[in-house]
């Protein structure tokens, strides 16, 4: 069975410095992999997604995403963070594109001024 | 940019009730689910839904659970016997029919049990 691991449940960063939350899947079929991000007191909107063509992927605000199998890993950054990318980021899961999305515990990321 | 829109955004109930969880998907998208997210820990699958019919659901979606799409437009969930463990924020989700559609979430449902 799938599953997803976010190492660290809350990243704090400068404005303007890197951002790097990180994201190790495990999965017994090449995976569909997925970044969501929710606002406070919004749902959850997809930022990326990975299936299995390019391995760098990027997304919307900024954010890109890099599929390494070798290190099962699919760590989500953005080169400068802002004010407005303070939100909770959850990376998720398919086996195939269909079968229903499994989530990581999401990593809630701060920004300082 | 269409949305799910789920009503209402904060439900409190006593233990042993009956609720209903309202969710409009987007209005082309073929698919639905149902989420949830017990405070501090992960989004969970509870069921998917397809052409009328259950397609798919977790340990979590047990008797107590029903999905219904009473028209066109809705689509619900019905926690029969609430349980203090049901406390939780529920996500209704929807998505276009074809490989790897992207799900498109509602804003939730925060439901109280007390």
């Amino acid at each position: 069975a799938q599953s997803v691991t976010q190492l660290g449940s809350h990243v704090s960063v400068s404005e303007g410095a890197l951002v790097l939350l990180r994201c190790n899947y495990s999965s017994s079929v090449p995976p569909y992999l997925f970044w969501y991000v929710q606002y406070p007191n919004q749902g959850l909107q997809l930022l990326l997604k990975y299936t299995s063509a390019a391995t760098l992927v990027k997304g919307i605000n900024g954010f890109e995403a890099e599929f390494k199998k070798s290190e099962t890993s699919f760590h989500l950054t953005k080169p400068s963070a802002h004010m407005s990318d303070a939100a909770e980021y959850f990376c998720a899961v398919s086996d195939d594109g269909n079968t229903p999305l499994v989530f990581g515990k999401g990593t809630r990321l701060s920004v300082i001024a | 940019e269409p949305e799910v829109t789920q009503t209402p955004s904060h439900q409190v109930t006593q233990m042993g009730q009956e609720v209903i969880l309202r969710c409009v998907p987007i209005s082309n998208h073929l698919y639905f689910y149902w989420y949830r997210q017990i405070l501090g820990q992960k989004v969970e699958f509870l069921v998917s839904f397809y052409n009328n019919e259950i397609s798919e659901k977790s340990e979590i979606f047990d008797d107590q659970f029903s999905v219904e799409r009473p028209d066109g437009s809705n689509f619900t969930l019905k926690i029969r016997s609430t349980k203090l463990e049901d406390s939780a924020m529920y996500f209704c989700a929807s998505s276009e029919p074809g490989d790897n559609s992207p799900l498109h979430f509602g804003n939730g449902t925060r439901l109280t049990v007390t």
